[in-house]
């Protein structure tokens, strides 16, 4: 299967400012990339679909102008969280669309908001 | 999307085959039978899946029912490695390929 990083695995940041996180497929051609966000001891929630050179497609209820996401080459999706607030704090993962009908997901990426 | 119900934990014994149910009374014909896992603070991990016919690669085996209203992942032999949650998943069939997670089986492997 597709090996996936996230990049930072940690982050903290205080209240207001914006976080960048990285998704990166090693050794697959992502052409289309999902974002999840995962709070303590919930599932995870699919929060935007994104395919390689368009624009993302976010999930009902979730901010297009809070959670920004580009998916610019076939190797790399961001997502940066604006203006973040101690509500965005959460477990975000990304994953990468496979073949045969699977999806390759990241570690994830801790973020915590002062 | 079509909902599943999973039992929202489970316990087994190391080395013992373990059987994770899983209902989906309403799936459609198109529907994708998905089973993934997630160990504490990681990113899930594909499991395996099937539409109809049973299924069975490395990590597991899946079964599904005749009239597909429901499945049973299988692993063969749990280790403690195998300690995890479980999702079971419905994968509308079709060009969109968004997993919606329920809230899984928690499956606890004894020594």
């Amino acid at each position: 299967g597709a090996v996936v990083s996230q990049h930072p695995s940690r982050v903290i940041c205080k209240s207001g400012t914006s976080v960048k996180i990285e998704c990166r497929s090693l050794d697959f051609q992502a052409t289309t990339m999902f974002w999840y966000r995962q709070f303590p001891k919930q599932s995870l929630m699919l929060m935007a679909t994104s395919n390689e050179g368009s624009k993302a497609t976010y999930e009902q209820g979730v901010e297009k102008d809070k959670f920004l996401i580009n998916h610019a080459s076939l190797t790399l999706s961001t997502l940066t969280v604006t203006s973040a607030h101690p509500e965005d704090s959460s477990f975000y993962i990304c994953s990468v669309r496979g073949q045969a009908d699977t999806q390759y997901f990241g570690p994830g990426t801790r973020l915590t908001v002062l | 999307d079509a909902k599943t119900t999973q039992p929202n934990s489970m316990e087994s014994n190391e080395e013992e085959p373990v059987h994770l149910p899983c209902n989906h009374s309403t799936i459609s014909g198109t529907d994708y039978i998905h089973w993934y896992r997630q160990l504490p603070s990681q990113g899930p991990e594909y499991v395996i899946h099937g539409l109809t016919s049973n299924v069975n690669n490395r990590m597991a085996s899946l079964a599904i029912a005749e009239d597909r209203k429901s499945s049973t992942l299988i692993l063969h032999r749990a280790t403690l490695r195998d300690a995890a949650v479980y999702y079971c998943i419905l994968r509308e069939g079709g060009s969109n390929y968004k997993l919606t997670f329920g809230k899984g089986t928690l499956l606890t492997v004894n020594p």
